[in-house]
């Protein structure tokens, strides 16, 4: 079964700060996607970043980006030069080529301080 | 920009009674699911749909869960007789793609709420 990790219910950061958010995830299989949702607090998720498990490249999106170690099953996201507007839950999430669900983490809250 | 949008954005019901949610998915979307958020879980899979059929479903979606895509636009999901432990957040997505890289769009979400 594929499972998606956060370990952090909650982070904080100052405001133009880098914070790392992370996440693992267990699988057998070898090819898969991974993305960064974010949720603020209107509801609706959007995608941050997507990762393809199979480019050696890490992703990168303005001041998004991810750390991704296959070998680990780790995938962490970086925010850099935070701001206010980045305040949100956060969600991990794993999807193989195949299938059609999605499967999430149980989400990190990040508080953004001015 | 296109986007999924949801109704209601909140619904309270007795319990045992039926709910029907919502969702109008990206026009040119081909691939629906359900999500549930119980307050202060994680999101999880519910069912997908695709070509007028149930593609996958998850263990939650029991016979009381039914969806359907009654016209060109609509998707919704009934519960038949609700219980306490339906009350989450209910997210509709969509996707133009199966599997691979093709993010999911997600509504806002519709607040079932079960008294």
């Amino acid at each position: 079964a594929q499972t998606v990790t956060q370990s952090q219910p909650e982070m904080s950061v100052q405001e133009a700060e880098t914070v790392t958010l992370s996440c693992t995830y267990d699988t057998s299989e070898s090819d898969y996607y991974l993305f960064w949702y974010k949720q603020p607090p209107s509801r609706q998720m959007i995608l941050v970043i997507r990762q393809e498990a199979y480019k050696q490249q890490n992703a990168t999106e303005n001041r998004f980006s991810v750390n991704f170690q296959k070998a680990a099953k780790s995938f962490s996201l970086k925010i850099s030069d935070s701001q206010l507007g980045d305040a949100a839950m956060y969600f991990c999430a794993y999807r193989t080529y195949n299938n059609n669900d999605m499967r999430f983490g149980a989400g990190t809250r990040l508080t953004v301080k001015p | 920009e296109p986007e999924v949008t949801q109704t209601p954005s909140h619904q309270v019901t007795q319990m045992g009674q039926e709910v029907i949610l919502r969702c109008v998915p990206i026009s040119n979307h081909l691939y629906f699911y359900w999500y549930r958020q119980i307050l202060g879980q994680k999101v999880e899979f519910l069912v997908s749909f695709y070509n007028n059929e149930i593609s996958e479903k998850s263990e939650i979606f029991d016979d009381q869960f039914s969806v359907e895509r009654p016209d060109g636009s609509n998707f919704t999901l009934k519960i038949r007789s609700t219980k306490l432990e339906d009350s989450a957040m209910y997210f509709c997505a969509s996707s133009g793609l199966a599997g691979g890289p093709g993010e999911l769009f997600f509504g806002e979400g519709s607040r079932l709420t079960v008294l």
